[in-house]
């Protein structure tokens, strides 16, 4: 079945880096975009970064850009959120979700989520 | 940023009521518009997609629609199973964004 698997999550101390990683399986990884969505504790949803279908094009959240960098391996299906310089703000269920193309599609399948937080 | 205004930010409803809930952009959006489901410590269900559709296995009792840039969800015949978060969502260009969130609750 279509599946979406976070992981890589953990507590880590502010400036601190982390890598979250997203395995797919049950579809064909490489033909869906696929995003980054996060849940601070109690809030709602924010959405983090976006990866075309090739790796082609991406685009971030004005508060992440220049801190995190997405990217994907389409042979190992696995999408990757390299997440540097890490703050308070950062702590939350960081999820991936595919989309059926980079622009215009809505986000169908998500993952379970991975927990980040930034903690001294 | 397109704003995503989400209302109301809680509802308390019975077992067997119909609720409706808002979501309204700060510019048009056409239909590029999705609302999900959420529980505890899950992961957020697709609901609807364009405005419309309701994703594959959802069933019928989720209905939406559309006036401008308002939008509403609407749950007919509640269940236990559907107190939950709903949030409603834009991809009509990035940042995409989401609604608050409403919470539904049991009266």
């Amino acid at each position: 079945q279509v599946q979406l698997v976070e992981s890589g999550g953990g507590v880590v101390q502010p400036g601190r880096s982390l890598r979250l990683s997203c395995a797919a399986s049950g579809f064909t990884f490489s033909s869906y975009a696929m995003h980054w969505v996060r849940q601070a504790p109690g809030k709602g949803l924010e959405w983090v970064a976006v990866m075309s279908y090739d790796g082609s094009e991406e685009d971030y959240k004005d508060s992440v850009k220049g801190r995190f960098t997405i990217s994907r391996d389409n042979s190992k299906n696995t999408l990757s959120l390299q997440m540097n310089s890490l703050g308070a703000e950062d702590t939350a269920v960081y999820f991936c979700a595919r989309s059926r193309n980079y622009n215009f599609y809505n986000m169908d399948v998500w993952g379970q989520g991975t927990t980040v937080t930034v903690s001294s | 940023d397109i704003q995503m205004t989400q209302s109301p930010s809680s509802l308390s409803a019975s077992v067997g009521d119909r609720v409706t809930i808002t979501c309204r952009a700060s510019q048009g959006i056409s239909n590029y518009l999705a609302w999900f489901q959420q529980k505890p410590g899950k992961a957020p269900k697709s609901l609807i997609y364009a405005a419309y559709t309701l994703q594959t296995g959802v069933p019928s009792k989720f209905s939406a629609d559309r006036s401008g840039t308002e939008f509403t969800l609407t749950i007919s015949n509640l269940q236990p199973e559907d107190f939950a978060t709903y949030y409603c969502q834009q991809y009509s260009g990035y940042p995409y964004t989401f609604g608050q969130g409403t919470k539904l609750e049991i009266k």
